[in-house]
């Protein structure tokens, strides 16, 4: 049972340049979700989803899209990368989106450094 | 909106000491209170959460927490540190929905 695994560790892209994070569960959770990890700001939502073929918009969407094909893997893509999206991701999951019954569970990130 | 507010960017303490990190939420209804651990490079573990009931609540690692409804307030704290919980300390809020929300985060490091 690995929990939340997510790929790369580590990025560096241009300006303008795409590519997908990769988030995958193997705990059978409904729930999954992208943060990103600022410094002085905490964790903000980009996005979520409640099941597979159904997302939805967090706090931070803009410049992020998501998809969820099926319930293990929930990728983030970033379209056109910009230096203000250089910051830590985290992929989180949990049973269902009750946040009340279901903590998060977290992967161990991904660093994003766009030049 | 929920809001999550951790005064203390970064706290010192001696190994052995006590610990408390202060925890603050706005929250129009009754919230439900997480406290996460992030050591360097990981991901963020849950320590402990409350709901309702007991207002005190112990987590792991010798952790525990109060939820103090007059002051909007949910702080943490550890009678004696140890090295080995140098790491960074969210609080976060959550409302049944979908999300959290998160506090910005107290930097713990700890002086042998």
């Amino acid at each position: 049972n690995a929990g939340v695994t997510q790929t790369p560790k580590f990025q560096v892209l241009k300006t303008g340049q795409s590519m997908t994070l990769q988030c995958a569960q193997d705990m059978n959770h409904e729930y999954m979700s992208w943060y990103r990890q600022d410094p002085g700001m905490g964790l903000r939502l980009i996005h979520y989803s409640v099941g597979a073929g159904i997302t939805d918009q967090g706090e931070v969407p803009n410049g992020y899209n998501v998809s969820r094909s099926t319930t293990e893997d929930f990728p983030l893509r970033l379209l056109s990368a910009a230096p203000s999206q250089t910051s830590v991701y985290f992929c989180a999951s949990s049973y269902s989106g009750d946040t009340a019954n279901s903590p998060l569970h977290f992967g161990n990130g991904t660093r994003l450094t766009v030049t | 909106a929920q809001s999550v507010t951790q005064p203390d960017i970064h706290i010192t303490v001696s190994e052995g000491a006590s610990l408390e990190l202060r925890c603050n939420y706005s929250y129009g209804a009754t919230p439900y209170l997480f406290w996460y651990v992030q050591s360097p490079g990981q991901g963020l573990q849950l320590l402990l959460k409350y709901f309702s009931g007991d207002t005190l609540v112990q987590g792991i690692k010798g952790f525990e927490a109060e939820f103090k409804r007059s002051q909007s307030s949910f702080n943490l704290r550890k009678p004696s540190v140890h090295w080995s919980d140098a790491a960074e300390y969210f609080c976060a809020v959550g409302t049944g929905r979908r999300a959290l929300t998160f506090g910005s985060g107290t930097r713990l490091q700890v002086q042998p």
